[in-house]
């Protein structure tokens, strides 16, 4: 099974300061990655896919990079809706699997 | 506009099944595959599976395989995950989700409530 590891846990951050996530996986995934949101209490939010995608309705303050086993997502200025917990997702060999999250938080 | 409605919370006993359902509208049905991702309380996701609601085709987690069954009924557009020989461990919100696209399967754009089901004796 592809594991996938976030770092950090925990970002502290200020409105308007630049988040850098990042999402590393124990064999080669290609391009298939996804990236979501999930705010306490709500459902996942789907925000990038195929790595660098953004999904309908996403702003462009959200960008996804990386291929095989390193990725990152890049909030270029956090809002203040944006402090939430992030999480990847791997759809390699018709399996999925989620790293266990970053969780952004206010400074 | 799409949506996927899921059955209200459950308790069970430990050794006891629990069937979700999952009832999608504003989208054709068979078009798009489901998966149920779970939750543990305070914990990340996870996937438990993937069904075609084109054909009934299934891929389950490792982890789950023998344990878990993943229906669709195309008459009513609506997914069932059971899960059986519950454990407390089984404890979490059970979503359903479903693909992107028709051809791009296992990313999730539309995701149900969530249903949580507990586990106890």
């Amino acid at each position: 099974e592809i594991v996938l590891t976030q770092s950090p846990a925990t970002l502290s951050l200020s409105p308007g300061e630049r988040a850098t996530l990042s999402c590393r996986a124990s064999q080669s995934v290609s391009s298939y990655l996804a990236w979501y949101q999930q705010k306490p209490g709500q459902a996942p939010r789907l925000l990038i896919y195929d790595a660098s995608n953004r999904a309908t309705g996403i702003p462009a303050r959200f960008s996804g990079s990386g291929s095989g086993t390193d990725f990152t997502l890049t909030i270029s200025s956090l809002e203040p809706e944006d402090f939430a917990v992030y999480y990847c997702q791997q759809r390699s060999n018709w399996r999925g699997t989620f790293g266990g999250g970053t969780k952004v938080e206010i400074k | 506009q799409v949506q996927l409605v899921q059955s209200g919370a459950e308790v069970k006993k430990p050794g006891a099944s629990v069937k979700v359902s999952c009832k999608a509208s504003g989208y054709t049905f068979t078009s798009y595959g489901i998966s149920w991702v779970r939750q543990a309380p305070g914990q990340g996701l996870e996937w438990m599976g993937w069904i075609s609601a084109y054909n009934g085709n299934t891929n389950y987690a490792q982890k789950l395989q023998g344990r878990v069954t993943m229906t669709t009924d195309t008459s009513t557009s609506t997914a069932y995950m059971e899960l059986r020989s519950l454990r407390s461990d089984d404890t979490a919100v059970y979503y359903c989700a479903r693909d992107l696209d028709t051809a791009m399967v296992l990313y999730f754009d539309y995701w149900g409530q969530g249903t949580l089901v507990t586990v106890s004796s």
